[in-house]
């Protein structure tokens, strides 16, 4: 059954590049948008951008500045780079598939802004 | 401050029904689809509604949405301990060219 598994860096200091990446299994990347979505502690949740299956992208403008989502088709992954963090991007970070309609998720990856 | 306005929680006793307002403006509601989902501590969010009423597979009919003009609704009816989460809207926002999500209710069964 598809499935998305995501990894990357949970611990980063400030002013360094949140890497997160979220891998396809047993299913096809193609004909989908694929987003990431974060909600910080105690807040609500937040889109942070997406990519479609050709790489055309969307990002939230608050963030567009600092964000990078990129497709690898070969590996059937999608990756998230967020640069210059600050203690404000603490947040459990998730991938799904779907743009309007977010039907498949990861398990979350939680990152720590700290010093 | 989130673009989608929603209650920051409603309650009902079990067996009762609740229901959840988003309220948004013509460039996301008013023009696009209205998604809910559901959210426990710890755990990805899950599609409930999408396209304004339409439910995934799996969703039982007692999780119900509504759109009119720019405003979404969400009902649950036959209220259960199990319903105790955060619940979100979400819609595209046509003059963002971004997703937006509302502010979250939690829904408390009393």
């Amino acid at each position: 059954q598809v499935h998305l598994q995501q990894w990357g860096a949970g611990l980063l200091k400030p002013s360094e590049t949140l890497s997160l990446t979220c891998s396809i299994y047993d299913g096809s990347y193609i004909g989908y948008y694929w987003t990431w979505i974060r909600q910080p502690p105690g807040k609500g949740l937040e889109w942070i951008g997406d990519i479609h299956h050709g790489g055309g992208t969307n990002y939230n403008p608050s963030l567009k500045s600092r964000v990078t989502i990129s497709v690898d088709t070969s590996n059937f992954q999608f990756s998230l780079k967020l640069s210059s963090v600050t203690a404000a991007d603490t947040a459990m970070y998730y991938c799904a598939r779907g743009r309007v309609r977010c039907d498949l998720w990861g398990r979350g990856t939680l990152v720590t802004v700290s010093s | 401050q989130s673009i989608l306005t929603q209650p920051p929680s409603v309650s009902a006793a079990p067996g009762q029904m609740v229901t959840i307002s988003c309220s948004g403006g013509t460039s996301n509601i008013g023009e696009n689809f209205v998604a809910w989902y559901q959210k426990f501590p710890e755990t990805a969010p899950k599609l409930l509604v999408y396209d304004n009423d339409q439910r995934p597979s799996g969703i039982p009919d007692r999780i119900s949405g509504s759109k009119s003009g720019t405003s979404a609704t969400l009902g649950i009816t036959g209220l259960q301990t199990g319903d105790e989460a955060d619940y979100y809207c979400g819609a595209w926002d046509s003059s963002l060219n971004a997703y937006v999500f509302g502010s979250g209710t939690k829904v408390t069964v009393l």
